[in-house]
This record gives C-alpha cells, sequence and structure tokens, in this order.
C-alpha cells in the first residue's frame, strides 16, 4: 500500500514551458486535491475532484486545469508556465472520513 | 467563510521544556478540526482529528484538545526529534474541502 505518490519530485521549467504533475493514490479514495505552497502562505487549493470524471476550481486556479479520468489518477497540468507557479505542489486524497492523506510532493521552479 | 489562524508562527524550545501551540477557528458547523504535522521536504502527515468541544487526543508526547473556538496542541517534554511545522485545518457542514491554517514552526533544541 503505497498510498499517495506523486511524479515527479523535482522539475524545472522555462517561462513558456508546459508540464503535467501526476497524482496516483492505491486507497480508492473518492476525493482528491491539488495544493501549493509557498513559503508565509499556507497551502492554497488549486482543483479538487469528487469522483473520476469531475473536477472543480479551488481557490488559485488560474493557470492550471485537471484531469481525472481515472478513480486513482488526478493529473495537474501547466499550459504555459510562468515564474509565479514555482512552488511546492501536494496532492492529496480522502474518502467520507474527511482526513486527507498528502503526497510527498512535487518542488517546480520555473525559470 | 471559515478562517484558521494559528500562533505563534515559530516557536523555539529546549528539550523538555513543555509548550502548547494554539489553533483559532471559526466555521459555521464543524465537522472536524485536524492537525497534521509537516518535516521540511515532505507533505503533511496526519495526527489527530477532534470533533466536538472537550474532546482530546493524545499520541506520545502530543496532546491535542478542542473548545467551541479554539484547539491546543501540547506538547510535553519535547524532543529534537518534534521540530517540524504543525497544521490545524477544519472542515465545515457538509464540505469536502477543509481550512487550513498556515502552521507554527516548532524548533526543539537538544
Amino acid at each position: 500500500n503505497a498510498g499517495v505518490t506523486q511524479t515527479p519530485k523535482f522539475r524545472v521549467l522555462k517561462t513558456g514551458q508546459s508540464m503535467t504533475l501526476l497524482c496516483a493514490q492505491d486507497m480508492n479514495h473518492e476525493y482528491m486535491y491539488w495544493y501549493r505552497q509557498d513559503p508565509g502562505m499556507g497551502l492554497r487549493l488549486i482543483h479538487y475532484s469528487v469522483g473520476e470524471g469531475t473536477t472543480a476550481k479551488g481557490e488559485v486556479p488560474d493557470g492550471y486545469n485537471v484531469s481525472r479520468l481515472k478513480k486513482q489518477n488526478f493529473l495537474l497540468g501547466l499550459e504555459s508556465a510562468a515564474p509565479s507557479q514555482t512552488s511546492v505542489y501536494f496532492c492529496a486524497s480522502t474518502t467520507g472520513t474527511v482526513v486527507q492523506y498528502f503526497g510527498p510532493g512535487t518542488r517546480l521552479t520555473v525559470l | 467563510e471559515d478562517q484558521v489562524t494559528q500562533s505563534p508562527e515559530a516557536l523555539r524550545l529546549q528539550e523538555g521544556e513543555s509548550s502548547s501551540l494554539n489553533c483559532s477557528y471559526t466555521v459555521s458547523g464543524l465537522r472536524g478540526l485536524f492537525w497534521y504535522r509537516q518535516d521540511p521536504g515532505k507533505g503533511p502527515e496526519f495526527l489527530f482529528t477532534l470533533y466536538s468541544a472537550g474532546e482530546e487526543k493524545e499520541k506520545e508526547r502530543l496532546k491535542a484538545t478542542l473548545t467551541k473556538k479554539e484547539s491546543f496542541l501540547h506538547i510535553t517534554a519535547p524532543k529534537p526529534e518534534d521540530s517540524a511545522t504543525y497544521l490545524c485545518a477544519v472542515l465545515s457542514g457538509g464540505s469536502y474541502i477543509p481550512t487550513f491554517g498556515r502552521g507554527t514552526s516548532l524548533i526543539v533544541h537538544p
């Protein structure tokens, strides 16, 4: 049981490049979330999903897109990366018990 | 709108020096209050869930308590390995989106 895994762990992009972050969970959780964490800002919700095939915007969705084609996977896409998207990205999942289980994070730097 | 305020932002303790971290919250119908521990370079790790005022949970040197307006995370005789950032979050009503505080960074010196 790996819990929540994230790929990649680190990435450096140039402004304007695109990339996809992958989150996978093996706990059969319905709900999945993408957060970004910046110094002094805490965790901020980007997008979330309440089930396979559904997604919704969180607090800071601009510049990001998501997809949940399979229940166990939640993808976060950056179509045209900007330096303001330099951050640490965390994925989380939960069931109806509402405790969120977090992945190890992806550290993204946009030059 | 749910709000969570954690204090202090940073806390330095000597090994063995007990203290408390505070999480003040405003929420419309508390469904749960959560404490997480986050080590540098890692994702938050779940510690406790509290559901109603008066409830307490313990784990090793940590004890979480809850009132109608705030929660405390008491750390008894801390050790250097307790150094981490501690996050508090609340969940209200029928929502599945928790509101997180900005955390308290705890450093325990040997």
